[in-house]
């Protein structure tokens, strides 16, 4: 049973391009969430997908940054005009059952963003 | 939201050494787990655990939800155990997971 995968493990962009995060949860879940880790800090919650819906979206910036997870293919994270603040590490999170019931979380290995 | 604090920050250990690492939480949850995060920046399931004790190997957790803490044991540690260990709580009725600021472990050969 394949694990979380993300794509791409790395990936460097320029002042002002645009940053697409790509996320493939474990096989049966349908639960989705997007974590943000800067150098050295703790894991600080984005934004929460459940199938062609964002259930909670609290953590995420209202500018620049917004998430999809469609009926079809993997959860996406897009960051517009990046700067250099968005520099991170971005990990992707599926569960089979939502936070508030049983549902236990499992980790893709995250994406890690540089931006010049 | 709610506060998760974890003691201690760092921790270095000789290689052998025994260790007990805590996780507090200011409200009630629903769901808790522990992660290890290793120097290669990949993290590990270490245990969901809610409530009660379990055990894995060296390691074993415990966590009283009435009195609203966990604690994460290290036995005999290793190099291999070096790296960040986070906590993660889910409140009730809160559909996300809030983690903890990590204890940093170095473990010395």
């Amino acid at each position: 049973n394949a694990g979380v995968m993300q794509n791409p493990r790395h990936l460097v962009r320029r002042r002002g391009q645009e940053a697409r995060l790509r996320c493939s949860p474990m096989k049966g879940h349908s639960h989705v969430y997007w974590y943000r880790q800067l150098p050295e800090e703790g894991l600080k919650f984005m934004v929460y997908l459940q199938k062609e819906n964002i259930i909670d979206e609290s953590g995420m910036p209202k500018e620049r940054f917004s998430a999809e997870f469609p009926k079809e293919g993997p959860s996406i994270l897009r960051i517009q005009q990046v700067v250099r603040g968005d520099s991170a590490a971005y990990f992707c999170a599926s569960s089979p059952g939502a936070a508030v019931d049983t549902g236990e979380l499992f980790f893709g290995e995250g994406s890690r963003l540089t931006v010049l | 939201g709610i506060q998760v604090e974890q003691s201690p920050p760092d921790l270095i250990l000789q290689e052998g050494a025994n260790s007990t690492l805590r996780c507090n939480f200011s409200d009630s949850v629903n769901n808790l787990q522990w992660f290890h995060q290793n120097p290669w920046g990949q993290l590990i399931n270490l245990f969901y655990i809610p409530s009660g004790t379990k055990q894995n190997g060296r390691l074993s957790a415990t966590t009283v939800a009435t009195e609203r803490y966990s604690l994460l044991y290290i036995s005999s540690s290793q190099t291999t155990d070096s790296g960040v260990y986070f906590c993660a709580v889910a409140p009730y009725n809160f559909n996300k997971f809030y983690f903890g600021s990590g204890t940093k472990l170095n473990v010395k050969p």
